[in-house]
């Protein structure tokens, strides 16, 4: 079972507001990723948690701020965003390598988020 | 040169029709390919990982030219539900979690 699961799937808010996305998975992947997509564009990457840590932050504003609690959970903490900011925000993980030493990434169904 | 290039299409298709993407990838010292769909509004689907040798999965090939560095992906018999873009997507070397996306090649498999 390759299962990842967003919550919510819609999210409105204004740009004063304070809000939480968040990603669990239970398939005892040790990596988990956000990607920020906009249409008819491929998923930006965002932040990468390894091993509950955080690896990778691309250049990311903090008005977006990541937290992973435990392995199988990641929350994005969304603070005075903008509306530039409105896109579908997919979060990820990824397994052990496979035999032949390949990470495969699985995708959740993403958060539509609308800033106003 | 961008890092991954794919034909944007559309592709049209009839059903049942053989159909035949490719992709290009410039850095030659890259290791893993993959193969994602995307459904309007949904998020990518893993279709396939590409093997050195190249794989199939049951209507689904992928293939992998190092010398020439691209990624093909065939489809057989195409079916209204393969209507999708399909996004080629390769790994950073020497990084196990970034991934290079291309712009993705869109398919309508039409009745």
């Amino acid at each position: 079972d390759t299962e990842v699961t967003q919550t919510p799937k819609h999210l409105v808010m204004g740009m004063t507001n304070k809000k939480s996305l968040k990603c669990e998975q239970h398939m005892g992947h040790r990596a988990m990723y956000w990607y920020k997509q906009k249409a008819k564009k491929p998923p930006e990457l965002m932040f990468v948690y390894s091993y509950e840590k955080l690896s990778i932050n691309e250049s990311v504003p903090s008005r977006f701020s990541p937290e992973c609690p435990n392995s199988s959970l990641l929350n994005l903490h969304l603070h005075a965003l903008q509306p530039e900011d409105s896109a579908l925000y997919l979060c990820a993980s990824s397994s052990h390598p496979s035999r032949t030493g390949i990470y495969e990434q699985y995708f959740g169904p993403g958060t539509r988020l609308t800033v106003t | 040169r961008k890092e991954v290039e794919q034909d944007p299409g559309p592709f049209n298709v009839p059903e049942g029709a053989t159909v035949a993407f490719n992709c290009t990838y410039s850095n030659s010292a890259s290791q893993s390919f993959f193969w994602y769909r995307q459904d309007c509004r949904k998020e990518p689907k893993l279709l396939m990982s590409v093997y050195s040798s190249g794989n199939e999965d049951g209507r689904f090939t992928a293939q992998l030219n190092r010398a020439s560095q691209y990624i093909s992906l065939l489809i057989r018999d195409s079916k209204l539900s393969d209507s999708a873009t399909y996004l080629c997507v390769v790994r950073v070397p020497g990084n196990n979690r970034k991934l290079i996306w291309g712009l993705g090649t869109s398919l309508a498999v039409n009745p």
